[in-house]
């Protein structure tokens, strides 16, 4: 089946610095991307989205980065606070399928 | 706004007891999902419902049924409870954007 998947299992990031969390995927008809915060012990939280004719959108703090050319997302974190510290996951959707999740990526923020 | 409500919290079952996991949204979504997730991993599609009286297989639908009678509900059913089936079960609905509820951990003993 298709693959939704991240390149780095865990990441440990100086508080106050940027973080980038990459996520590649193989489904060339996803036409939607989702990232996704789970915080330990909660249900995963949406933070940003981006469609496949966008390159690249901005939210407070995130940004999401799309190459179609390559199928590689990315999320990136600026500032990084100690509350960035999760699991992030990227999700992909193609027409009417269901969201597809990636394995996730363990953000650390160190003080 | 309540969302996504999910109950129980936490439950332990013992081999082959019954269970039903509740989910209940009020955002009037006509998708919704059920996922698992076992530790350190990522969700696991078990069943989803595009609208009330539509269900639809996921990726790991065995030991598990749903039902949807209703816009706002969508229950998961255990019948005989395996091992393999604790995990942490999380219900979501939605359309392109989807929420989640905050979990229901069910241990199998």
């Amino acid at each position: 089946g298709e693959n939704v998947g991240l390149h780095l299992p865990t990441l440990s990031v100086q508080e106050g610095d940027n973080s980038i969390i990459n996520c590649a995927y193989s489904n060339s008809a996803s036409d939607y991307f989702i990232w996704y915060k789970q915080e330990s012990g909660k249900g995963p939280q949406f933070i940003i989205d981006i469609r496949s004719n966008m390159d690249k959108r901005q939210g407070q703090r995130v940004t999401v980065l799309l190459n179609k050319t390559v199928k590689h997302l990315s999320l990136q974190i600026a500032a990084t606070q100690p509350g960035d510290s999760a699991v992030y996951f990227c999700a992909e959707l193609s027409g009417n399928t269901p969201l597809v999740f990636g394995k996730g990526t363990r953000l650390s923020v160190i003080a | 706004n309540a969302g996504v409500t999910q109950t129980p919290k936490f439950r332990i079952l013992k081999i082959g007891q019954s269970m039903t996991l509740q989910c209940a949204q009020d955002m009037n979504h006509n998708y919704m999902y059920w996922y698992r997730q076992d530790p350190g991993m990522g969700l696991k599609l078990i069943y989803y419902s595009v609208g009330a009286g539509i269900t639809d297989k996921g990726e790991v639908p065995n030991g598990y049924n749903v039902s949807r009678s209703t816009t706002e509900d969508f229950p998961l059913r255990l019948e005989l409870a395996a091992p393999s089936q604790t995990s942490v079960y999380f219900c979501a609905s939605g359309g392109n954007t989807i929420y989640f509820g905050e979990g229901s951990w069910l241990t199998v003993v």
